[in-house]
């Protein structure tokens, strides 16, 4: 059974960088057919996709993050990173990664991490 | 903001049905990409629950079901349950936004 596991800091301090990683689990990170992504979840509110990361190393990122966020992969310990630079409170949430699975017009997140909390605040 | 809207609660009685609505617009589920839905019970992590429009993955009940058409999308559980209380969120794709997009989410609430 695929497994995913986020790691990180919990707490980062307003302009710096936000770091977490995914560690997977039960599946190559390299086997052909899925992206690993990112998406958060703002304390009681609702659902954003950050971006993901083909198995080939391309990526692409919601364009509402510009050039903040960068997402790499790690295939000797299988495992994604996420680093968002230039961190305000308003990135406080919970980050969760994510196997992005489908094709043609249907691509949907099939298994989830726990998630973690990443706390903006000096 | 999202581009995909649901109603903020939607309630029943043990034994009844339910249902919430995903509307879009052209340049999302009018376009032809398919809704997929997903259950976050409290303090979890969100899970598949539909994907393509009305397909269940192994594991969920057929208590669940998806339809969509035109713009919009439903997610209906029949025979509530108490473990069915949950949020249910919404996601596709949207080509004006070159991006996958969630619902603003449902909070059921079984009386």
């Amino acid at each position: 059974q695929l497994q995913l596991q986020e790691s990180g800091s919990g707490l980062v301090k307003p302009s710096q960088t936000l770091s977490l990683t995914c560690a997977v689990s039960g599946d190559s990170i390299s086997s052909g057919g899925y992206s690993w992504s990112w998406i958060r979840q703002p304390p009681g509110k609702g659902l954003e996709w950050i971006g993901y990361i083909y198995h080939s190393g391309s990526t692409y990122y919601n364009p509402s993050f510009k050039s903040r966020v960068t997402i790499s992969v790690d295939r000797s310990k299988n495992q994604f990173s996420l680093k968002l630079s230039s961190v305000t409170a308003a990135d406080t949430a919970v980050y969760y990664c994510a196997r992005l699975k489908g094709s043609s017009s249907a691509y949907y997140f099939d298994f989830w991490g726990q998630g973690t909390l990443v706390t903006v605040s000096s | 903001q999202s581009v995909l809207t649901q109603p903020p609660s939607v309630s029943g009685a043990p034994g009844q049905r339910a249902t919430i609505s995903c509307t879009g617009s052209s340049s999302n589920i009018g376009a032809g990409y398919d809704v997929h839905w997903y259950q976050q019970l409290p303090g979890t992590a969100p899970k598949l629950l539909i994907y393509g429009n009305s397909n269940r993955p192994s594991g969920v009940p057929d208590r669940f079901s998806g339809s969509k058409s035109g713009t919009s999308a439903s997610l209906a559980i029949t025979g509530l349950q108490a473990e069915d209380e949950a949020d249910y969120y919404c996601q596709s794709y949207d080509s004006s936004l070159s991006g996958y997009v969630f619902g603003t989410g449902t909070k059921v609430t079984v009386l």
